[in-house]
C-alpha cells in the first residue's frame, strides 16, 4: 500500500544534540513538507520541497535543516540551535498542484 | 495574503446532537478547500475537499461541508455526531498559485455522553 511513513513515533533527545527525523513516501509525490505541532498553534511549516534537490523556508526554520536527495525521502534535522525543539513534528506530500496533502502519523520529539 | 480563519478552538457537544465547525477563507484568487481530522498522537486524515463542482461535499462518515464564496465560508457539519468523533478538525485552503495548503488553528471537538 503506497503511503508516507514517519520514524521514529517517539523520539527523545539531550539537550545540545542533533537529531534527524525520517520521512519516506512511497507515493511517487513530488512535493513533501514538513510541520511543527504544538498545543494551540496549529501546523506550522518548517521546510517544504516541490523538486529533488531544491527546497524552501516556510514559516519557522531557524533551528532546522533538510535535504531532498531522492523523490521518495526528506529528512529533517533538529539542531542544536533550535531552543524550543520539543514538539510534535508531522510530515505531508502531495502532487503537482493542489489536491490535498497526505500525512505522516508523525514523531513527538522530547528534549530531556 | 490567503489565511484560513477558524471561528472557535472547542467546541463540545453532546452526543447525538449536531455540530457546526466553521472555517473562513481570504483568497483572490481560485481556491480549493480542505477538512482534515487528527486524533491524539496520530498523522491528520483528509475528510473531505472542495476542488470544484457541487458546492456540496460529504464524507464517508456523515460529515459535510458546504463550499458558500459569497461568505467565503466552508464550515462543517454533522447531523448527529458521536463519541468516535472527538478530535481536532483543522480547515485548510490551497491556490493554484503556490502549490500550498494554508491551515486553520484548528478546532477541538469534544463529544460528551
Amino acid at each position: 500500500d503506497g503511503g508516507i511513513t514517519q520514524s521514529p513515533k517517539y523520539l527523545f533527545r539531550k539537550e545540545g544534540q542533533n537529531v534527524t527525523l525520517s520521512c519516506e513516501q512511497n507515493l511517487n509525490h513530488d512535493a513533501m513538507y514538513w510541520y511543527r505541532q504544538d498545543p494551540g498553534q496549529g501546523l506550522r511549516l518548517i521546510y517544504y520541497s516541490q523538486i529533488v534537490n531544491d527546497f524552501q523556508k516556510g514559516d519557522i526554520a531557524e533551528g532546522y535543516s533538510v535535504s531532498r536527495e531522492k523523490k521518495e525521502s526528506f529528512p529533517l534535522t533538529v539542531t542544536s540551535a533550535q531552543k524550543n525543539p520539543t514538539a510534535f513534528y508531522l510530515c505531508a506530500s502531495s502532487i503537482a498542484g493542489i489536491n490535498g496533502y497526505t500525512f505522516g502519523s508523525g514523531t513527538r520529539l522530547t528534549v530531556v | 495574503a490567503q489565511s484560513v480563519t477558524q471561528l472557535d478552538s472547542q467546541v463540545p457537544v453532546f452526543e447525538e446532537a449536531p455540530v457546526e465547525l466553521r472555517c473562513n477563507y481570504s483568497s483572490s484568487v481560485s481556491v480549493y478547500l480542505f477538512w482534515y481530522v487528527q486524533y491524539p498522537n496520530q498523522g491528520l486524515q483528509l475528510l473531505l475537499k472542495y476542488l470544484s463542482g457541487s458546492t456540496l461535499v460529504e464524507s464517508i462518515n456523515g460529515f459535510e461541508a458546504e463550499f458558500n464564496k459569497s461568505q467565503t465560508s466552508f464550515h462543517l457539519r454533522k447531523p448527529s455526531v458521536h463519541i468516535s468523533d472527538t478530535a481536532e478538525y483543522f480547515c485548510a485552503a490551497g491556490s493554484s498559485n503556490t502549490g500550498k495548503l494554508i491551515f486553520g488553528q484548528g478546532t477541538t471537538l469534544q463529544v460528551k455522553p
